[in-house]
């Protein structure tokens, strides 16, 4: 099945800081997607994106389709500490796969 | 609104016993459904989606199976748990066609 790479693994970063994070694939995926997680709970979406070359802002967030179907990344623009948690790439086409994720902690 | 309700929330078993995890989706009709599995830390293993039911589609070889004997019923089951078993799992549905999925709550689960 298809694999998608997602990096970083992890990141520690100030408050206030900007925060970025990609995903790349050797194949191509319909839609992109950005979830977050926080312990002992299923992921959030919070990004969804549908076509090659959307970018899409949610609040601080912002993520792009990239114009091959094969990556996307997420910005998190002055992060605070509820930023926290671990955040997931997903790519769907016909089934939907996930990255490792990326564990992000931020410091007051 | 379309809500997504698993159970139970936390779940242990001993080794060789049986497993039933139950998935269920309301305010939608014929939804794509998934489970995954996370180890601890790690990221989502997809194990098993559906896009209809009885038709269910297996991501890996493995000591777990799944049924949809209904249409917003997804169902995880084991005749006999391993000890690998252990993780928390995920189940998710869409509206299909490469939409976005939701997630129920998880059901963490240990094998002692």
């Amino acid at each position: 099945g298809q694999q998608l790479n997602q990096s970083p693994q992890s990141m520690f970063i100030q408050e206030g800081e900007d925060v970025s994070m990609n995903c790349t694939s050797s194949s191509i995926f319909n839609t992109w997607l950005w979830y977050k997680q926080e312990p002992g709970e299923g992921p959030v979406l919070l990004i969804a994106l549908y076509k090659a070359g959307e970018l899409t802002s949610n609040g601080r967030l912002t993520a792009q389709f990239g114009i091959t179907r094969k990556d996307s990344f997420l910005n998190i623009s002055a992060s605070i500490p509820s930023d926290v948690g671990i955040y997931f790439c997903a790519g769907s086409h016909n089934d939907m796969r996930f990255g490792a994720g990326t564990r992000l902690t931020v410091k007051p | 609104s379309q809500t997504i309700h698993q159970w139970p929330a936390t779940l242990v078993q001993p080794v060789g016993s049986p497993l039933s995890l139950e998935c269920t989706v309301e305010g939608t009709s014929n939804p794509n459904l998934y489970w995954y599995r996370q180890a601890a830390g790690r990221g989502l293993q997809l194990l098993f989606y559906s896009v209809g039911i009885g038709q269910i589609s297996s991501e890996v070889p493995q000591n777990l199976s799944a049924s949809r004997p209904q249409d917003r019923q997804f169902i995880l089951s084991s005749k006999k748990l391993l000890l690998s078993d252990s993780g928390f799992y995920l189940c998710a549905w869409s509206p299909g066609g490469d939409r976005e999925a939701f997630f129920g709550q998880g059901t963490r689960l240990t094998v002692v």
